[in-house]
């Protein structure tokens, strides 16, 4: 079946910098979903990506979906505290949800 | 609001003593899944119930049982659990159309000694 992978699994910050992680897969996906899990949480939904190319912005967010849509970005710009988490990926097919590994980010104050 | 509510958020079992967690739904969503999630891992899912049409993962092991007796609540009951069963097990919900969000609840992180 279908699995996305996402790469670096661990990201560590400096506070101000911007980072992006990946995720890819071997097949043409039908969407994209970004989830963030902080620690001790569950995960929550951010976005959905269904379109060849699209790119969607949240405040200092942008989420892209590639043009043959088999990968997808996440990059945030000036990192803050806030935004320790693990980031998944996945991807919706007949109603059930694949994550991807995640990326773990921790922020340096 | 409404939201998707999992109890209890804490659970401790015994080895091999069955043990139940429950989630009910305020969303009134068609599916509801059970998830579960190791350290430091993916969540994995276990099962999801559209309606009440149940579709058990492949792996998922027979040890594992789901009930669904209304649209809002489901129940994950794990017959004799191991030590390996030990994990945070999350309960999610999506409407009927295929593709969409789905909304976590809170997990029970279960402890087995």
């Amino acid at each position: 079946g279908q699995q996305v992978m996402q790469i670096p699994q661990y990201q560590h910050v400096q506070e101000g910098e911007d980072f992006t992680t990946y995720c890819n897969s071997s097949t043409t996906l039908s969407n994209i979903q970004w989830y963030k899990q902080r620690p001790g949480g569950h995960p929550v939904f951010l976005i959905q990506l269904v379109k060849s190319g699209e790119v969607k912005k949240q405040k200092r967010l942008t989420f892209q979906f590639g043009e043959a849509k088999k990968n997808s970005s996440l990059h945030i710009t000036a990192t803050q505290t806030t935004d320790v988490g693990t980031y998944f990926c996945a991807y919706s097919n007949d109603y059930k949800l694949s994550f991807g590994a995640g990326t773990t980010v921790t922020v340096r104050a | 609001d409404a939201m998707v509510i999992q109890n209890p958020r804490y659970q401790v079992t015994q080895f091999g003593k069955p043990v139940t967690l429950s989630c009910s739904q305020t969303l009134n969503h068609n599916v509801m899944y059970w998830y579960q999630q190791k350290s430091s891992q993916a969540p994995k899912l276990l099962f999801h119930y559209y309606d009440k049409d149940f579709n058990n993962e492949a792996d998922t092991p027979d040890n594992f049982q789901s009930r669904r007796p209304n649209t809002s609540f489901c129940f994950l009951d794990i017959r004799s659990p191991g030590l390996g069963d030990a994990a945070m097990y999350l309960c999610a919900t999506s409407t009927r159309t295929s593709g969409r969000e789905k909304y976590f609840g809170p997990g029970t992180r279960l402890t087995v000694t």
